[in-house]
């Protein structure tokens, strides 16, 4: 079946210690999306490639970045994790960057910060 | 700017009675409007989309909502729910404007659905 895949399901790391969380899909579609999930809120989009193209929105801070390699892969990079940091990252896929396309979405990470 | 309302944060029911989880929206542009739901430890997966056309839309796992663009609501419907319906359930909007707007979701804050047997 064609998917998303996070890795890992669930990752703990220190304060300031930088981390990194994979994407993948077999979906073959142009975009890819990472929203970060705190406890009780709403997914909030921090960025999104259309194939090579990155898009960072406005409010994003700066500790995070992002790597897309190929069209399967990408990777959401967190310089120096801060206690704030903790939360459900979600990676979704789309096949073009229409608001009206479905976002096909990943099971997410659970990123704890000690 | 988009804004999505879930106006209950829980909602508990019984097991075969009716649901409705109320989701109100607000954007300056046409809006094209999702319902996610969300299992333990798992992803979000749609349930339905309103495009355009008939403002009633039927989705998956028996659930409908219908688009009301005077009262500016996508509310979420289920005749008759079964434990397995058990989730968080996410309404979003994402809008037709240009630039980094095109394909960014926004999210309610969730509503999670309890049925009790």
């Amino acid at each position: 079946d064609a998917m998303v895949i996070q890795n890992p399901r669930y990752q703990v790391t220190q304060f300031g210690k930088p981390v990194t969380l994979s994407c993948s899909q077999t979906l073959n579609h142009n975009v890819m999306y990472w929203y970060q999930q705190k406890s009780s809120q709403a997914p909030k989009l921090l960025f999104h490639y259309y194939d090579k193209d990155f898009n960072n929105e406005a409010d994003t801070p700066d500790n995070f970045q992002s790597r897309r390699p190929n069209t399967s892969f990408c990777f959401l990079d967190i310089r120096s994790p801060g206690l704030g940091d903790a939360a459900m990252y979600l990676c979704a896929t789309s096949f073009r960057p229409l608001p009206t396309d479905t976002q096909y979405f990943g099971p997410g990470t659970r990123l704890t910060v000690l | 700017a988009q804004s999505v309302t879930q106006l209950d944060s829980q909602v508990p029911v019984f097991e075969e009675a009716p649901v409705e989880l109320r989701c109100n929206y607000s954007s300056s542009v046409s809006v094209y409007l999702f319902w996610y739901v969300q299992y333990p430890n798992q992803g979000l997966q749609l349930l339905l989309k309103y495009l355009s056309g008939s403002t009633l839309v039927k989705g998956i796992n028996g659930f409908e909502a219908e688009f009301n663009k005077s009262q500016t609501s996508f509310h979420l419907r289920k005749p008759s729910v079964h434990i397995s319906d058990t989730a968080e359930y996410f309404c979003a909007v994402s809008s037709g404007a240009g630039g980094t707007s095109y394909g960014k979701l926004t999210f309610g804050q969730g509503t999670i659905l309890t049925v009790h047997p």
